[in-house]
């Protein structure tokens, strides 16, 4: 089955230490986004990609930083110039740029930093 | 930009009962509208979304959300839930203008259902 996978489910981590989220999906999509969940604040967008070698900054973006070196893999690293870094991350994918193209979510990673 | 409010933060229901969970929206040019659904744990999945055409669009699970253009609204509703209906309810907003599928998502409804 087709799918878009995040790993680890869970990741401890530090303060001071840099992160890396992976996110790998198989659907053949070529747009990818991160986003960020914290309780009773909703998705918010860091960043997003529509194709391989290019990728934009969403609305938190400060403290983040990713890749998008093949189709199918879209890396968020986690800095330590992040001020707040614990919260669960949603990776995201879409078939198309258009803006009607639904979102497909992996399960997510639960960072804590401490 | 674009904004998305959801006004109730948690919606408490008996099983078999009706539930409307409410999306008001804010953008000066035409939008697309989506609900998401998330189980705790998993990242989201889409229950409807409206794009153009009739204004009462129907999803998954037995749910339906109506777009009022006036009203800038996009409530979503369900005649009779179920206990696995409990879950996390996302309302979201993109605009038709271009630049990729950027949502902006509202803060979230947690339905409970109760027997």
């Amino acid at each position: 089955d087709g799918g878009i996978t995040q790993s680890p489910k869970y990741l401890f981590r530090k303060e001071g230490q840099n992160v890396t989220l992976s996110c790998e999906q198989n659907l053949n999509h070529d747009a990818m986004y991160w986003y960020r969940q914290d309780p009773g604040q909703g998705l918010r967008l860091i960043y997003y990609s529509q194709i391989v070698n290019d990728f934009q900054k969403g609305d938190i973006a400060e403290g983040y930083s990713v890749s998008r070196e093949k189709k199918e893999s879209f890396p968020l690293t986690v800095t330590s110039a992040q001020k707040n870094p614990t919260a669960f991350y949603l990776c995201a994918s879409t078939p198309a740029r258009e803006a009607y193209s639904p979102l497909h979510f992996g399960n997510g990673t639960r960072l804590t930093v401490t | 930009a674009q904004s998305v409010t959801q006004l109730d933060s948690q919606v408490p229901v008996f099983e078999e009962a009706p539930v409307e969970l409410r999306c008001n929206y804010s953008s000066s040019v035409s939008v697309y509208l989506f609900w998401y659904v998330q189980y705790p744990n998993q990242g989201l999945q889409l229950l409807l979304k409206y794009l153009s055409g009739s204004t009462l669009v129907k999803g998954i699970n037995g749910f339906e959300a109506e777009f009022n253009k006036s009203q800038t609204s996009f409530h979503l509703r369900k005649p009779s839930v179920h206990i696995s209906d409990t879950a996390e309810y996302f309302c979201a907003v993109t605009t038709r203008t271009g630049g990729g599928n950027k949502l902006t998502f509202g803060t979230g409804t947690q339905l409970k259902v109760e027997l």
